[in-house]
C-alpha cells in the first residue's frame, strides 16, 4: 500500500525545537519531490516547505511564514523525509501533514500530527 | 505570496451543479497549468481531486471537473451528493517555487 505517516507530534514550549518525520512506504521514495503542510485549528491549508529528489538537486525551498526557522531534509535510506521546527511560536500549533509531489499536486497524504506550542 | 482567492461557502441541492472559483495572480495560476483542488471533510485529510487544472486521479468520480481561465481556476461539482458536503482547497505552483493554497471553500448539500 502506498502511503506516508507522520510522527513526532506534541506539546512543546515556545521557543523550542522539534522534529517532525514522514514514513513513506509502498513508493520509490528516491523518485519523489516530498511536502510538509500545516492546519491551524479550524484554520485552512498552509503550505510549508518541500525537498526536491535527488535527482533535482535535493533542495530546498520554504513559505515566508517559516523560512530560516522551519527545514525540510530527507533520508532516501530509511524513505523519511524531515521537518526540523526551531524557534517555535504558538501561532506554529497545528495538524502538520507530508505529502507526495506527484504532477505538482499531492495525491498521498498522511493522517497528521498534532504540534502545540504553549507554554 | 497571498493565499488564492476562494469565496467561503457554496451551496446547491442534491442533482445541482456548484462551482468554486480560485483567483490568484499571473505569478502562480496564471501562469502555470499547475492547478490542483483538494476535498477535505472535517477531521480527515486532504484527497487530490483535480490536478494541472483538469485532470482526474484515478477513483475521482466524473462529476468533478476543473479549467482555468486567465488568473482564475474554477472547480464544478455537478450532479452533487451529499457525500460531497467538505471543505475545498485550490493549490497553485508559484513563480518563486512554492506553492499556495486557497483560503478555502466550504461546500453545503441542501
Amino acid at each position: 500500500e502506498v502511503q506516508v505517516v507522520e510522527s513526532g507530534g506534541g506539546l512543546v514550549q515556545p521557543g523550542r525545537s522539534l522534529r517532525l518525520s514522514c514514513t513513506a512506504s509502498g513508493f520509490s521514495f528516491v523518485d519523489y519531490a516530498m511536502s510538509w503542510f500545516r492546519q491551524a485549528p479550524g484554520k485552512g491549508l498552509e503550505w510549508v516547505g518541500f525537498v526536491r529528489s535527488k535527482a533535482y538537486g535535493g533542495t530546498t525551498e520554504y513559505a515566508a511564514s517559516v523560512k530560516g526557522r522551519f527545514a525540510v531534509s530527507r533520508d532516501d535510506s530509511k524513505s523519511i523525509a524531515y521537518l526540523q521546527m526551531n524557534s517555535l511560536k504558538t501561532e506554529d500549533t497545528a495538524v502538520y501533514y507530508c505529502g507526495r509531489d506527484r504532477y505538482f499536486a499531492f495525491n498521498i497524504w498522511g493522517q497528521g500530527t498534532l504540534v502545540t506550542v504553549s507554554a | 505570496q497571498s493565499a488564492l482567492t476562494q469565496p467561503p461557502s457554496v451551496s446547491g441541492s442534491p442533482g445541482q451543479s456548484v462551482t468554486i472559483s480560485c483567483t490568484g495572480t499571473s505569478s502562480d495560476v496564471g501562469g502555470y497549468n499547475r492547478v490542483s483542488w483538494y476535498q477535505q471533510p472535517p477531521g480527515t485529510a486532504p484527497r487530490l481531486m483535480i490536478y494541472e487544472v483538469s485532470n482526474r486521479p484515478s477513483g475521482v468520480p466524473d462529476r468533478f471537473s476543473g479549467s482555468k481561465s486567465g488568473n482564475t481556476a474554477s472547480l464544478t461539482i455537478s450532479g452533487l451528493q451529499a457525500e460531497d458536503e467538505a471543505d475545498y482547497y485550490c493549490l497553485s505552483y508559484t513563480s518563486i517555487s512554492t506553492y499556495v493554497f486557497g483560503t478555502g471553500t466550504k461546500v453545503t448539500v441542501l
